[in-house]
């Protein structure tokens, strides 16, 4: 069973950095074709790919926020950790986690609410 | 990166068929066939639907389908229920190794 849960602060005050943990079971991000993304959601606005990181340790991100984003698993502990520097207000969002196979973001977690506020 | 372009809102009747469509400006979309769409329901995760234009994964119902035309993608539910209404949103892959996702629609049943 193939589960994924995100984790890390709920209020960030602006200018810091973002840290959230993804940690994941059902499978293992060694196994070959698999990924796991970060997406974003502003409350009450569309869906948002941030970056995502693959088996092969290989990571890509939105241009858009490429400057201020990191990913970088640990394989051991099942967890894939996405940063973000200088948090804006505009940054508040629900922030889920999903994995990608040879379907596209077929498991996701619950999400985060992550809030930016001085 | 460019938008994916959905309408804002589509309605019908339980029993009646909707169609949402989905516009690509990139060179991609019209080439790759990296489609998917995802229903949410409020306060939940996305749940994949439609994936490569036209595939369902298991567990899906046989009444959600995918089609694409040139720059435009179209999901399709026929038969609609009122478990059917939430938010439903495109995707597509990209030849910078990236993922779009469109602005969304909402889907209101009557």
């Amino acid at each position: 069973q193939v589960t994924l849960r995100e984790s890390g602060p709920a209020l960030v005050k602006p200018t810091q950095t973002l840290t959230l943990t993804c940690t994941f079971s059902g499978f293992s991000l060694s196994t070959s074709g698999l990924s796991v993304n970060w997406v974003r959601q502003p409350p009450g606005k569309a869906l948002e790919w941030l970056a995502f990181i693959d088996w092969d340790d290989q990571k890509y991100y939105n241009s858009s926020l490429k400057t201020r984003l990191s990913i970088f698993k640990d394989t051991s502990k099942n967890q894939v950790v996405l940063t973000m520097t200088n948090m804006e207000p505009v940054d508040t969002a629900t922030y889920y986690c999903a994995r990608t196979s040879s379907l596209p973001f077929d498991y996701w977690g619950q999400g985060t609410l992550v809030t930016v506020s001085s | 990166q460019s938008a994916l372009t959905q309408p804002a809102s589509v309605s019908g009747s339980p029993g009646q068929s909707i169609t949402i469509s989905c516009t690509g400006a990139n060179s991609d979309f019209l080439r790759y066939n990296y489609v998917s769409w995802y229903q949410q329901h409020p306060g939940k995760a996305p749940k994949l639907m439609i994936y490569e234009v036209n595939n369902r994964p298991s567990g899906v119902s046989n009444r959600f389908s995918g089609s694409k035309s040139g720059y435009t993608a179209s999901l399709t539910i026929s038969g609609l229920q009122a478990e059917d209404e939430a938010d439903y949103y495109c995707s597509s892959y990209t030849d910078s190794d990236t993922w779009l996702f469109g602005g969304g629609t909402k889907l209101t049943v009557l």
